[in-house]
């Protein structure tokens, strides 16, 4: 059964730090990675997808994606208290359009 | 400007009743998804849907019935409701060609007494 693998948490980080949360697939065939953000009681919102090896940024948010390794994760510069939130990673696993999500990582930076 | 709605928000019911959910997008995009969140927040796929036409179907009891007018709409029915159907259903959308990017709607709470 394919799997994405993610640490339940909490992580929690000082205001200001570097949060990172990683996350490890079980198929070595999957092409697609995505990064959610999961505030309590509301929708999951992408942040973040990669698609090839190496880094990827957007403002304080940082992909990284090793296939080789079989993992992805992603870095938060300068966390701040609203980015306390469940971050899922999701993996295209299964191909045409099929998704799997990991079970989460549950943010908390500490003002 | 709503992208992924999703009525009802709240859903409570009895065991052995039937409900359905609907579910709209206006972003123009072609695949349209079910999934289902438990308790323990684990996100699981349950349908998806490709220009009306039924691409994935996972190992979901037949009790669930999703039924797509068109692209811009997915319902789901749900028969003979069970207390283990009690959880957060999502709708989500996602657009050709993108490696499956997804938009979720705001979600519905069933619950099952």
């Amino acid at each position: 059964q394919k799997e994405v693998e993610q640490n339940s948490g909490p992580l929690s980080v000082p205001e200001g730090a570097i949060a990172s949360l990683n996350c490890t697939y079980s198929d070595r065939g999957s092409q697609s990675f995505f990064w959610y953000r999961q505030y309590s009681g509301k929708s999951p919102e992408l942040i973040m997808f990669i698609y090839s090896n190496g880094d990827k940024e957007d403002g304080r948010f940082t992909a990284q994606l090793n296939k080789a390794s079989q993992y992805v994760s992603l870095l938060i510069r300068d966390s701040q208290p609203s980015d306390s939130a469940t971050y899922l990673c999701a993996v295209n696993s299964g191909g045409y359009q099929k998704v799997t999500f990991g079970t989460g990582t549950k943010l908390q930076v500490i003002p | 400007d709503t992208a992924v709605s999703q009525t009802p928000k709240y859903l409570v019911t009895q065991m052995g009743n039937d409900k359905s959910i609907k579910c709209e997008q206006n972003l123009g995009h072609d695949t349209m998804y079910w999934y289902k969140q438990d308790s323990k927040k684990f996100l699981k796929i349950m349908f998806s849907y490709n220009n009306k036409e039924l691409i994935i179907n996972e190992t979901v009891p037949n009790r669930f019935s999703p039924k797509s007018p068109d692209k811009a709409h997915l319902n789901l029915h749900i028969n003979s409701l069970e207390l283990g159907d009690s959880a957060v259903y999502f709708c989500a959308s996602s657009p050709p060609g993108t490696g499956d990017e997804q938009y979720f709607g705001p979600g519905t709470r069933l619950t099952v007494t």
